[in-house]
């Protein structure tokens, strides 16, 4: 069974510029999550998605991102326009509802590396 | 702010030694996850720990979690060089997921 897949796995942009990641979950997993690790700073939260609906978007840092998830399949991120904070790894995981309000485990994606110049 | 310190952020060590790794919390918490890295790769999880007192051990890790003192440590049993890699404690507050992670610790084991 194939994992969670990250695309691209590096993007490299200049200031100013508009980059969107993508992220397929576990074919049947509800539970999409966003994180993001800035260069030298501990992982955080981004946003939580429940088939397409937003279930938490409170780590989403402004208003220059923004997540989809059109069909409850994979979820793009979008960045418009990039600035060089934004520069880090972007993770993605997923998970399944086991039992009403339980979620099982959270399965990553490798990342993808954003370098804003 | 709810804040999670790991400690050492960085360890350099031989094979056969025993180490610990600590993570300390500032809030209460319904699970503590331990999560492996290697690098370029995703982040495997190793343990979730769910009571005061838990203790999980997997080969020559063993974690385990002391709700009242806000602790968790990772303990590396005689260490073996495929045990690099950086190591994450991560705090969930409200069993969604919605993790505040340490800052890892990169740890290397030389041969």
């Amino acid at each position: 069974e194939a994992g969670v897949t990250q695309f691209p796995s590096h993007s490299v942009i200049e200031k100013g510029q508009t980059v969107t990641l993508r992220c397929d979950p576990i074919s049947g997993h509800d539970n999409l999550y966003w994180y993001r690790r800035v260069m030298g700073k501990e992982i955080k939260f981004l946003l939580h998605f429940v088939k397409e609906s937003k279930q938490d978007e409170s780590g989403m840092p402004n208003n220059r991102f923004l997540a989809e998830r059109t069909g409850g399949t994979y979820s793009t991120l979008k960045v418009q326009p990039a600035e060089l904070e934004d520069s880090g790894v972007y993770f993605c995981a997923s998970s399944q509802r086991v039992l009403a309000g339980v979620i099982g485990e959270l399965f990553f994606g490798e990342g993808s590396r954003l370098t804003v110049l | 702010e709810l804040k999670v310190e790991q400690n050492p952020l960085f360890l350099s060590m031989q094979e056969g030694k025993n180490y610990t790794i600590y993570c300390n919390y500032s809030t209460t918490s319904d699970r503590l996850y331990w999560y492996r890295q290697d690098p370029g790769k995703s982040l495997e999880s190793l343990f979730v720990l769910l009571s005061n007192g838990a203790v999980k051990q997997e080969g020559r890790l063993m974690a385990s979690l002391d709700t009242k003192a806000r602790l968790s440590t990772l303990h590396i049993t005689a260490a073996v060089h495929d045990l690099s890699a950086t190591y994450f404690c991560a705090v969930d507050i409200d069993s969604n997921y919605q993790l505040i992670w340490g800052a890892g610790t990169k740890l290397i084991i030389k041969p």
